[in-house]
Parts: structure tokens; sequence; C-alpha cells
């Protein structure tokens, strides 16, 4: 068990429709990132978070949008779901607003838009 | 402009054999930051090692061992005496400390099949 933790595991959606993954970091970590693991882009940086406020955005599409609460668990929704959105989401945590020492990643949540 | 090179797609061993994966990065910062990742088919992703930019030493942990080069931009890792429970895809990143300190760069993996 790593310490951060996605909710949920797997999910199977239709297309169009709106789903919100969760992720809780490890304890102590102040920083929140989201990634897309898909066959065809490989792992992409999407956006992190540090403390509740956005810190980096990286190839995230308007479609999709991320906050980090006041107790620093962060939430991705993702809207109007296409097929290609079908991915794995990791969410990673780290201490400090930089990736430097390294993340530590969730376990993932599997989408799948059908 | 950054970026991870994993030209390996898939390799295949037998059991006891020992393996390379090719890592080959590129940036313009003078002080960024290599790791390597394990991902099992249960598909988590687990933090193998970091490395300084600043820190060429080379690092052996069990049967893991990084082979870091700045003159070559490359990053290598090797698994001596494969064992089944290798078997996962391995990816290569970079974090810079510059501008984009707070995103990683991965390569496209590397999946590694050891047979018994």
């Amino acid at each position: 068990d790593s310490g951060v933790t996605q909710t949920p595991k797997h999910l199977i959606t239709a297309t169009g429709q709106r789903v919100t993954l969760r992720c809780s970091p490890r304890s102590g970590d102040l920083s929140v990132y989201w990634y897309q693991q898909s066959l065809d882009q490989g792992l992409q940086f999407l956006i992190q978070y540090y403390n509740g406020e956005e810190r980096a955005k990286g190839n995230i599409l308007e479609r999709f949008s991320a906050q980090q609460f006041p107790d620093l668990h962060s939430e991705l929704n993702l809207s109007s779901l296409e097929l290609g959105d079908s991915a794995l989401y990791f969410c990673a945590s780290s201490f400090t607003d930089r990736g430097l020492n390294g993340y530590t990643f969730g376990s993932g949540t599997r989408l799948t838009v059908v | 402009a950054q970026k991870v090179t994993q030209a390996q797609t898939e390799i295949s061993v037998v059991e006891k054999e020992d393996v390379t994966l090719d890592c080959v990065y590129e940036t313009r910062d003078t002080t960024y930051y290599l790791f390597w990742y394990k991902q099992p088919p249960s598909g988590e992703l687990v933090f193998l090692i970091r490395r300084n930019s600043f820190d060429e030493q080379n690092e052996i942990s069990g049967r893991y061992s990084w082979n870091f080069q700045k003159s070559t931009s490359s990053f290598n890792f090797t698994i001596t005496a494969s064992q089944v429970v290798d078997s996962a895809v391995y990816f290569c990143a970079l974090s810079e400390a510059g501008r984009n300190f707070n995103k990683f760069y991965f390569g496209s993996g590397t999946k590694l099949n050891v047979k018994p």
C-alpha cells in the first residue's frame, strides 16, 4: 500500500456521461498530481495541485477539471466522455510542490467508456 | 524539448538471464532528475530509483543496477538473474529543476517478459 488512495478502482460508463475520480494523498503530502495512461499516448501529465491551489497544467482537455479540497484530497472530473477517454488515471502525491524527490503513485482508476 | 526514449518496446528473457533496459533522455536543464518505475500486471506504479543529474555514480540494489551516463544522456537499468516476478512494464522518467519542475516526462515503457 503506497499510502495514496484512489477510488473507484474501476469505472464503466457511457459516452456523454460525467464521472468523478477521487484521490487521497499520502499523509503529510501537500501536492497531488493527475496522470492519464492510455495505450496510444502513454503516461501523460494532466494537472497538479499544491495545498489547494492549481500549480501546473499539462495536456488536460477542457472537458476535464480538477480541484483539491481543504483536507487535501483531490477530485478529477471528466465530462462529455468519449471512447478515447478510456484509460488508467493515476493520482500521485508529494510533500513539496516539486516532484523532484519522486512521487508516490496510487493504484489508479481504470475508466472504460462504452 | 524534454523527451524520454525507451526504444525497446518488449523484451523476453528466460529466468536467470541478465537483461538491460535502455533509457535515453533529452533536456536543456543542467539540473534534472531521472527515475525508474515498475508497473506490474496489477497496474500500480512502483518507484524503483531516483537519480540526480549531478551524481553519476552507478547504483546497485540487490539484483537491480543502474548506469547513468550524462555523456550519452542515458540511464540504463539492468536486472541480474531475472525472475518471473520481474515481469512488468518498466518506465523511465525525467523531471527538471527548471520551469517544468513539477511534472514528469515518461518514456513509453519497456515490457519485460521473464519466462520460467
